[in-house]
């Protein structure tokens, strides 16, 4: 069993403002890392995949950077909206297993 | 496309019951997997199949089994509830690891079947 970390466990933010989220996993076994987001009462929806140190994704207001060697990647968004509001899951994958961290709740207020 | 279908959305059981969790998909996907979503933690992995034939144990396979007869299907079976099993289940598939695809990488998730077992 390999300890996914995802800090702060909530977050409520004024619609305009920036705010970013972390995701911590133990370095060994690592094949990708993967962010969802999730709203309530629908299904994760995949935002990225990242599999190289170093790496940096972007869709529109929304990015994440990728550190394998420390185990850690930030997810950025930028200029938040309510429809951001949702929940963040990472998950480390090792090849056919992920392990998922428990998610950071963000709530945007108009 | 349907994506990832699962049934039931809902369900009830008495301890000691059997019941199967169905899923399907219809974007040919190797790769299929099943997990559990409990409160205070994180989306936990029961069981996967990389092909029609092959299963494994993810993180909590006990109580529960899984086969893969087709590519489309893999449903989980509780042969025995126990309250213990009560919790939402998702079932979330994409192609193999290291498949050239754009996107391949990523799960796509079933809407969720809730069962609470009494």
């Amino acid at each position: 069993i390999l300890n996914v970390e995802q800090s702060p466990q909530s977050l409520h933010v004024q619609e305009g403002d920036s705010t970013n989220f972390t995701c911590s996993f133990p370095s060994s076994n690592f094949y990708a890392l993967h962010w969802y987001r999730w709203e309530t009462a629908k299904s994760p929806e995949a935002l990225f995949v990242m599999t190289l140190n170093g790496d940096e994704k972007k869709k529109g207001r929304i990015s994440a950077t990728l550190n394998t060697k420390e185990g850690y990647s930030y997810l950025y968004i930028k200029g938040s909206q309510p429809e951001d509001s949702a929940t963040y899951l990472c998950a480390l994958n090792t090849g056919n297993q992920f392990y998922f961290g428990t998610g950071t709740s963000l709530t945007v207020i108009p | 496309n349907a994506g990832v279908t699962q049934t039931p959305k809902f369900q009830v059981l008495k301890t000691g019951q059997s019941m199967t969790l169905q899923c399907a998909q219809d974007m040919n996907h190797e790769y299929m997997s099943w997990y559990r979503q409990d409160p205070g933690m994180g989306l936990r992995l029961i069981h996967y199949s990389v092909g029609a034939g092959i299963t494994d144990q993810g993180e909590v396979p006990n109580g529960y089994n899984v086969s893969r007869s087709t590519t489309e299907d893999f449903p989980l079976r509780l042969l025995s509830a126990a309250p213990s099993q009560t919790s939402v289940y998702f079932c979330a598939s994409r192609y193999n690891a290291g498949t050239v695809v754009s996107g391949a990488n990523v799960l796509t998730f079933g809407a969720g079947s809730r069962l609470t077992v009494l």
